[in-house]
Protein backbone atom coordinates (compact mmCIF):
# COMPACT_ATOMS: atom_id res chain seq x y z
CA UNK A 1 0.00 0.00 0.00
CA UNK A 2 1.30 3.55 -0.46
CA UNK A 3 2.06 5.58 2.06
CA UNK A 4 3.78 9.03 2.98
CA UNK A 5 5.23 10.27 6.08
CA UNK A 6 6.01 14.14 7.22
CA UNK A 7 7.97 13.45 10.71
CA UNK A 8 7.83 16.82 11.73
CA UNK A 9 4.81 18.42 12.69
CA UNK A 10 6.80 21.82 12.95
CA UNK A 11 10.23 22.63 11.73
CA UNK A 12 11.16 26.59 12.91
CA UNK A 13 13.90 28.09 11.58
CA UNK A 14 15.23 31.75 11.67
CA UNK A 15 15.19 34.24 8.27
CA UNK A 16 17.91 33.83 5.95
CA UNK A 17 19.06 30.08 7.35
CA UNK A 18 18.19 27.24 5.50
CA UNK A 19 15.40 25.06 5.53
CA UNK A 20 14.68 21.25 5.28
CA UNK A 21 10.85 20.23 5.16
CA UNK A 22 11.25 15.83 5.43
CA UNK A 23 9.32 13.48 3.64
CA UNK A 24 9.32 9.82 3.32
CA UNK A 25 7.33 7.61 1.07
CA UNK A 26 6.61 4.03 0.20
CA UNK A 27 5.14 2.74 -3.00
CA UNK A 28 5.34 -0.70 -4.34
CA UNK A 29 7.14 0.67 -8.03
CA UNK A 30 7.77 4.02 -8.62
CA UNK A 31 6.43 7.04 -7.21
CA UNK A 32 5.24 10.40 -8.49
CA UNK A 33 6.05 12.91 -5.82
CA UNK A 34 4.62 16.26 -5.13
CA UNK A 35 4.69 18.92 -2.59
CA UNK A 36 2.16 21.22 -2.06
CA UNK A 37 1.95 24.46 -0.02
CA UNK A 38 -1.08 25.79 2.31
CA UNK A 39 -1.59 29.05 3.55
CA UNK A 40 -4.17 29.68 6.52
CA UNK A 41 -7.67 28.99 5.34
CA UNK A 42 -6.83 28.62 1.57
CA UNK A 43 -6.57 25.73 -0.52
CA UNK A 44 -3.12 23.96 -1.43
CA UNK A 45 -0.67 25.60 -3.81
CA UNK A 46 1.49 23.18 -5.93
CA UNK A 47 5.15 23.81 -5.59
CA UNK A 48 7.14 21.31 -7.46
CA UNK A 49 7.00 17.33 -8.37
CA UNK A 50 9.61 14.82 -9.10
CA UNK A 51 8.13 12.39 -12.11
CA UNK A 52 11.44 10.89 -13.38
CA UNK A 53 15.03 12.43 -14.07
CA UNK A 54 17.22 14.36 -12.17
CA UNK A 55 17.28 14.23 -8.88
CA UNK A 56 16.86 18.05 -8.11
CA UNK A 57 14.00 19.26 -8.91
CA UNK A 58 13.63 23.07 -8.56
CA UNK A 59 9.68 24.72 -8.23
CA UNK A 60 8.20 27.39 -7.20
CA UNK A 61 9.27 30.52 -4.48
CA UNK A 62 12.68 29.24 -4.59
CA UNK A 63 11.87 25.95 -3.30
CA UNK A 64 13.99 22.46 -4.63
CA UNK A 65 13.09 19.23 -3.74
CA UNK A 66 15.64 15.61 -3.84
CA UNK A 67 14.58 12.79 -4.61
CA UNK A 68 16.66 9.27 -3.09
CA UNK A 69 15.68 6.27 -4.15
CA UNK A 70 17.69 4.51 -1.87
CA UNK A 71 15.93 6.53 1.22
CA UNK A 72 12.74 6.45 -0.48
CA UNK A 73 12.75 10.83 0.48
CA UNK A 74 11.65 13.66 -1.00
CA UNK A 75 13.20 16.74 1.49
CA UNK A 76 12.02 19.89 0.30
CA UNK A 77 14.51 22.44 0.74
CA UNK A 78 15.25 26.22 0.31
CA UNK A 79 18.76 27.94 0.52
CA UNK A 80 17.94 31.13 2.46
CA UNK A 81 14.56 31.02 4.48
CA UNK A 82 11.81 34.11 4.54
CA UNK A 83 9.08 34.81 7.19
CA UNK A 84 6.92 34.92 4.14
CA UNK A 85 7.56 30.77 3.59
CA UNK A 86 5.46 30.37 7.11
CA UNK A 87 3.04 27.66 5.65
CA UNK A 88 1.81 24.23 6.19
CA UNK A 89 4.06 22.14 3.56
CA UNK A 90 2.14 19.01 2.55
CA UNK A 91 4.00 15.74 0.24
CA UNK A 92 2.20 13.78 -1.70
CA UNK A 93 2.71 10.40 -3.72
CA UNK A 94 1.24 8.44 -6.42
CA UNK A 95 2.74 5.15 -7.90
CA UNK A 96 2.77 5.02 -11.78
CA UNK A 97 1.99 1.72 -11.77
CA UNK A 98 -1.10 1.62 -9.75
CA UNK A 99 -3.66 2.42 -12.92
CA UNK A 100 -6.08 4.41 -13.02
CA UNK A 101 -7.92 4.19 -10.43
CA UNK A 102 -4.86 4.87 -7.87
CA UNK A 103 -4.98 7.48 -5.64
CA UNK A 104 -2.77 10.75 -4.77
CA UNK A 105 -1.79 10.11 -0.89
CA UNK A 106 -1.02 12.89 1.56
CA UNK A 107 1.15 13.05 4.12
CA UNK A 108 0.16 14.99 7.65
CA UNK A 109 1.77 17.88 7.12
CA UNK A 110 4.22 20.21 8.32
CA UNK A 111 4.19 23.74 10.07
CA UNK A 112 7.10 25.49 8.86
CA UNK A 113 7.76 28.48 10.85
CA UNK A 114 10.47 31.07 9.85
CA UNK A 115 11.23 33.69 12.65
CA UNK A 116 12.30 37.17 11.89
CA UNK B 1 -9.00 33.95 -14.38
CA UNK B 2 -9.54 30.18 -14.32
CA UNK B 3 -9.86 28.54 -11.28
CA UNK B 4 -11.98 26.72 -9.05
CA UNK B 5 -14.84 28.22 -6.62
CA UNK B 6 -16.09 26.91 -3.39
CA UNK B 7 -19.12 28.29 -1.52
CA UNK B 8 -19.70 28.99 1.02
CA UNK B 9 -16.70 30.13 2.65
CA UNK B 10 -17.76 29.20 6.25
CA UNK B 11 -20.73 27.54 7.39
CA UNK B 12 -22.79 26.30 10.56
CA UNK B 13 -24.83 23.65 10.69
CA UNK B 14 -26.85 22.16 13.47
CA UNK B 15 -26.71 18.48 13.92
CA UNK B 16 -29.39 16.43 12.23
CA UNK B 17 -29.45 19.02 8.94
CA UNK B 18 -28.02 18.42 5.78
CA UNK B 19 -25.67 21.04 4.04
CA UNK B 20 -24.37 20.87 0.39
CA UNK B 21 -21.00 22.76 -0.57
CA UNK B 22 -20.37 23.91 -4.06
CA UNK B 23 -17.66 22.96 -6.14
CA UNK B 24 -17.62 25.37 -9.75
CA UNK B 25 -14.12 24.95 -12.20
CA UNK B 26 -13.88 26.77 -15.31
CA UNK B 27 -10.73 25.15 -16.25
CA UNK B 28 -12.33 22.13 -18.61
CA UNK B 29 -10.97 20.03 -16.06
CA UNK B 30 -12.57 16.30 -16.51
CA UNK B 31 -11.68 14.88 -13.32
CA UNK B 32 -12.71 17.11 -9.67
CA UNK B 33 -12.33 15.40 -6.04
CA UNK B 34 -13.50 16.20 -2.73
CA UNK B 35 -11.13 16.13 0.40
CA UNK B 36 -11.41 16.48 4.07
CA UNK B 37 -8.81 18.73 6.22
CA UNK B 38 -8.50 17.86 10.15
CA UNK B 39 -5.64 19.12 12.14
CA UNK B 40 -2.80 16.40 12.19
CA UNK B 41 -4.68 13.98 9.42
CA UNK B 42 -3.30 15.60 6.53
CA UNK B 43 -5.85 15.43 3.25
CA UNK B 44 -8.34 12.25 2.97
CA UNK B 45 -10.21 11.85 0.29
CA UNK B 46 -13.99 11.44 0.44
CA UNK B 47 -15.35 11.10 -3.48
CA UNK B 48 -13.89 11.67 -6.73
CA UNK B 49 -15.38 11.85 -10.33
CA UNK B 50 -13.58 11.02 -13.51
CA UNK B 51 -16.58 11.92 -15.83
CA UNK B 52 -19.86 13.83 -16.18
CA UNK B 53 -22.56 11.29 -14.39
CA UNK B 54 -20.05 8.97 -12.79
CA UNK B 55 -18.36 9.01 -9.20
CA UNK B 56 -16.31 6.89 -6.84
CA UNK B 57 -16.24 6.87 -2.96
CA UNK B 58 -12.92 7.61 -1.68
CA UNK B 59 -11.40 6.41 1.61
CA UNK B 60 -13.82 8.36 3.78
CA UNK B 61 -16.93 8.74 2.29
CA UNK B 62 -19.62 7.49 4.69
CA UNK B 63 -22.12 10.33 5.41
CA UNK B 64 -21.78 12.31 2.25
CA UNK B 65 -23.29 12.38 -1.32
CA UNK B 66 -21.55 13.76 -4.33
CA UNK B 67 -23.67 14.70 -7.75
CA UNK B 68 -21.74 15.57 -11.43
CA UNK B 69 -24.28 16.39 -13.32
CA UNK B 70 -22.17 19.08 -15.02
CA UNK B 71 -18.54 18.82 -15.93
CA UNK B 72 -17.90 22.43 -13.89
CA UNK B 73 -20.06 21.25 -10.59
CA UNK B 74 -19.33 18.78 -8.03
CA UNK B 75 -21.30 19.52 -5.00
CA UNK B 76 -20.82 17.63 -1.93
CA UNK B 77 -23.41 16.92 0.41
CA UNK B 78 -22.56 16.12 4.12
CA UNK B 79 -25.63 14.87 5.55
CA UNK B 80 -26.63 14.15 9.03
CA UNK B 81 -25.42 10.42 8.93
CA UNK B 82 -21.92 12.45 9.22
CA UNK B 83 -20.72 12.10 12.75
CA UNK B 84 -18.28 14.38 12.91
CA UNK B 85 -18.42 16.86 10.31
CA UNK B 86 -16.60 19.57 11.62
CA UNK B 87 -13.96 19.86 9.24
CA UNK B 88 -12.54 22.21 6.27
CA UNK B 89 -13.45 20.56 2.85
CA UNK B 90 -11.20 20.79 -0.20
CA UNK B 91 -12.28 20.78 -3.92
CA UNK B 92 -9.98 19.64 -6.32
CA UNK B 93 -9.82 19.42 -10.38
CA UNK B 94 -6.92 17.78 -12.79
CA UNK B 95 -7.06 17.79 -16.57
CA UNK B 96 -7.65 13.92 -18.00
CA UNK B 97 -8.58 11.19 -15.80
CA UNK B 98 -5.65 12.37 -13.48
CA UNK B 99 -5.51 9.70 -11.28
CA UNK B 100 -2.88 7.70 -13.35
CA UNK B 101 -0.78 10.90 -14.50
CA UNK B 102 1.84 13.31 -13.33
CA UNK B 103 -0.79 16.28 -13.35
CA UNK B 104 -1.25 18.48 -10.93
CA UNK B 105 -4.13 19.25 -8.97
CA UNK B 106 -5.90 22.31 -8.82
CA UNK B 107 -7.74 23.37 -5.50
CA UNK B 108 -10.37 25.74 -3.91
CA UNK B 109 -9.77 27.77 -1.21
CA UNK B 110 -11.92 25.71 0.76
CA UNK B 111 -15.20 25.92 2.92
CA UNK B 112 -15.00 25.79 6.39
CA UNK B 113 -17.97 23.99 8.20
CA UNK B 114 -18.82 24.06 11.94
CA UNK B 115 -21.29 21.86 13.59
CA UNK B 116 -23.01 23.60 16.28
Amino acid sequence: AQSVAQPEDQVNVAEGNPLTVKCTYSVSGNPYLFWYVQYPNRGLQFLLKYITGDNLVKGSYGFEAEFNKSQTSFHLKKPSALVSDSALYFCAVRDIYGGATNKLIFGTGTLLAVQP
Amino acid sequence: DGGITQSPKYLFRKEGQNVTLSCEQNLNHDAMYWYRQDPGQGLRLIYYSQIVNDFQKGDIAEGYSVSREKKESFPLTVTSAQKNPTAFYLCASISGTGLSGANVLTFGAGSRLTVL
